[in-house]
């Protein structure tokens, strides 16, 4: 079953900040968040693992809860090269499934 | 550059046909993914092989098929294509579950 984001859009002004939520009905082994811009590739940003470890950038935080099976991604100090559409990703026992986005526009 | 291959970039068909494309893993990397992306809408997961074996299995059609082979580049296969086939259709792959996924610059096909 596809993971819920939210908000579905946000708009910005450099150097506000951000979080988008994620959550799942089912028990998670990892959760992904993914950044893509308008007809490129989605492009890494942070994965949470069950139990607690983390790999991602620096600059990129974000959390877990794995009794609620609930991501978020902060996005703090937003610049304007942060514009694009935040996926997360769930990846169960046997598949990975991806919410439907959420569209962040960063102003100047 | 994420180091995943894919080919063709474009691929322009008619109604009814096959069509085949290709996706080479990052070196090391033993799983692939497939992936659908319809016009600005989210990734629908197809498919997933690990060195050469199906993993898991998402919303593939039945017209829809894959396979990874020994050496671990990966095809899907789309026969009797429809105009709703029309799509990117993104390859990622990664070490292993649990592991980062690195998505090819992804195929984008146009069914006429």
């Amino acid at each position: 079953q596809q993971p819920v984001q939210s908000p579905q859009a946000v708009i910005l002004r450099e150097g506000e900040d951000a979080v988008i939520n994620c959550s799942s009905s089912k028990a998670l082994y990892s959760v992904h968040w993914y950044r893509q811009k308008h007809g490129e590739a989605p492009v890494f940003l942070m994965i949470l693992l069950k139990g607690g470890e983390q790999k991602g950038h620096e600059k990129i935080s974000a959390s877990f809860n794995e009794k609620k099976q609930q991501s978020s991604l902060y996005l703090t100090a937003s610049q304007l090269s942060y514009s694009g559409t935040y996926f997360c990703g769930t990846e169960g026992n046997n598949d990975m499934r991806f919410g439907a986005g959420t569209r962040l526009t960063v102003k100047p | 550059d994420s180091g995943v291959t894919q080919t063709p970039k474009h691929l322009i068909t008619a109604t009814g046909q096959r069509v085949t494309l290709r996706c080479s893993p990052r070196s090391g990397d033993l799983s692939v993914y497939w992936y659908q992306q319809s016009l600005d809408q989210g990734l629908q997961f197809l498919i997933q092989y690990y060195n050469g074996e199906e993993r898991a299995k998402g919303n593939i059609l039945e017209r829809f098929s894959a396979q990874q082979f020994p050496d671990l580049h990966s095809e899907l296969n789309l026969s009797s294509l429809e105009l709703g086939d029309s799509a990117l259709y993104f390859c990622a792959s990664s070490v292993a579950k649990g592991d980062i996924q690195y998505f090819g610059a992804g195929t984008r096909l146009s069914v006429l």
